[in-house]
């Protein structure tokens, strides 16, 4: 079984600054990690996901995350962060020969002017 | 374009009452999900379909079903819907398992009164 604990229930953080979003899992199998993104009364878009290979991955939008398995982390980094950025951010993790995606209880990044 | 399309967004009931969500998808995926996600707190999965198997999480209420009647739809059916019930109801699609990514529906809000 998997599990995630995203350590952080929500960060507050000035539009430009860098954020890091903690994530920590825990499998007995190899496993596929991935962030999801949240904006209000709206459903889930993955933002980025590890499934083998260089350990760091990166979006379309500036987030990256840093796969870890001596930590067994991923946490999720952006260098500087925009009003917009605002939401929640969902970590998951996925047995690699499993159906199901097992979320963090999420952390809410609000970025202030 | 949207790729995976739920119905209604905000649906209100009645205790006690029988209520029925839709989700509809354009990607022919053969896995779709349904997740429960209440305030602030992480989705949880209730059941999964691969293509017509049906797959219940050992947690979920008796009060939840399902049915799929083509790859295109799927319904999820709350028999008598219970104040603790009101939640976002989330619909996602992924090709396969493991490491493909999931799709999910902008999500129905659920509220019982």
């Amino acid at each position: 079984a998997q599990s995630v604990t995203q350590l952080d229930s929500q960060v507050p953080v000035f539009e430009e600054a860098p954020v890091e979003l903690r994530c920590n899992y825990s499998s007995s199998v190899s496993v596929y990690l991935f962030w999801y993104v949240q904006y209000p009364n709206q459903g889930l878009q993955l933002l980025l996901k590890y499934l083998s290979g260089s350990t760091l991955v990166e979006s379309i939008n500036g987030f990256e995350a840093e796969f870890n398995k001596s930590q067994t982390s991923f946490h999720l980094r952006k260098p500087s962060v925009h009003i917009s950025d605002t939401a929640e951010y969902f970590c998951a993790v996925s047995g690699r020969s499993s159906y199901k995606l097992i979320f963090g209880s999420g952390t809410r990044l609000l970025v202030r002017p | 374009d949207a790729m995976v399309i739920q119905n209604p967004r905000y649906q209100v009931t009645q205790f006690g009452k029988p209520v029925t969500l839709s989700c509809s998808q354009t990607l022919n995926h053969n896995v779709m999900y349904w997740y429960q996600q209440k305030s602030s707190q992480a989705p949880k999965l209730l059941f999964h379909y691969y293509d017509k198997d049906f797959n219940n999480e050992a947690d979920t209420p008796d009060n939840f079903q399902s049915r799929r009647p083509n790859t295109s739809f799927c319904f999820l059916d709350i028999r008598s819907p219970g104040l603790g019930d009101a939640a976002m109801y989330l619909c996602a699609t992924s090709r396969s398992r493991g490491n493909t990514e999931a799709f999910f529906g902008q999500g129905t809000r659920l509220t019982v009164v």
